[in-house]
């Protein structure tokens, strides 16, 4: 039984450019969540994706954006990147809105 | 708007030397979960506590809910280098996910 898988595991992007981030939930889980953790912070919560709307949006500018797929699988992209974009990237998968407990290895995005 | 803070900031004891960390939220919490992440890797989720007052233990780890369910604790007894890593606390707000800032811990050998 897989659990949540990240792809990829890191990137490197110029400033202005555009990334897709992808993620695959644990089997059996239906909502996505994505979270922005910097170097030494705690993570921060982008949005969620259930029934492959976005449910919930944290405090995050419209250049953050994403998808989610009928098997339940999930993209975040960002475009016009910023150098304060570089930070890894977490996918979480829960049950029905259930608190996420099942995160990804993340995608280390850097930004040059 | 929700907060959820850690203390400390960062910790360093001595192998052997017992270790808490305390998160307090802003608001009341219907639940709160525990997390490790580990240098260069992700949160792991450690445990849920869910009812005012609840203690759980994990072998060496007890995390302690408060009565009003608005702070919570961990902590490790007789640490070990395993238990490296920064340790975070998260609740839902509004069907939102928040995490605490993190206690860092380092354990010296």
């Amino acid at each position: 039984d897989a659990g949540v898988t990240q792809s990829p595991t890191h990137l490197i992007k110029t400033r202005g450019q555009q990334v897709t981030l992808r993620c695959s939930p644990k089997s059996g889980h239906d909502t996505v969540s994505w979270y922005q953790q910097a170097l030494g912070q705690g993570p921060q919560f982008i949005f969620q994706y259930y029934e492959e709307e976005e449910r919930q949006r944290g405090n995050f500018p419209d250049r953050f954006s994403g998808h989610q797929f009928p098997n339940y699988s999930s993209e975040l992209n960002v475009n016009a990147l910023l150098l304060g974009d570089s930070a890894l990237y977490l996918c979480a998968s829960s049950l029905g809105g259930i608190p996420e407990a099942f995160f990804g290895q993340g995608t280390r995005l850097t930004v040059v | 708007g929700q907060q959820v803070m850690q203390i400390p900031q960062y910790q360093h004891v001595q192998e052997g030397e017992d270790f808490t960390t305390y998160c307090n939220s802003s608001t009341t919490l219907s639940n709160i979960q525990w997390y490790k992440q580990r240098p260069g890797g992700h949160p792991v989720f450690l445990i849920q506590l869910v009812k005012s007052g609840e203690v759980k233990k994990q072998k060496r780890l007890t995390f302690q809910f408060g009565e009003a369910k608005k702070n919570s604790s961990l902590h490790i007894t007789a640490t070990q280098t395993t238990d490296v890593g920064t340790y975070f606390c998260a609740g839902p707000f509004r069907n939102q996910f928040y995490f605490g800032t993190g206690t860092s811990l380092t354990v010296i050998p």
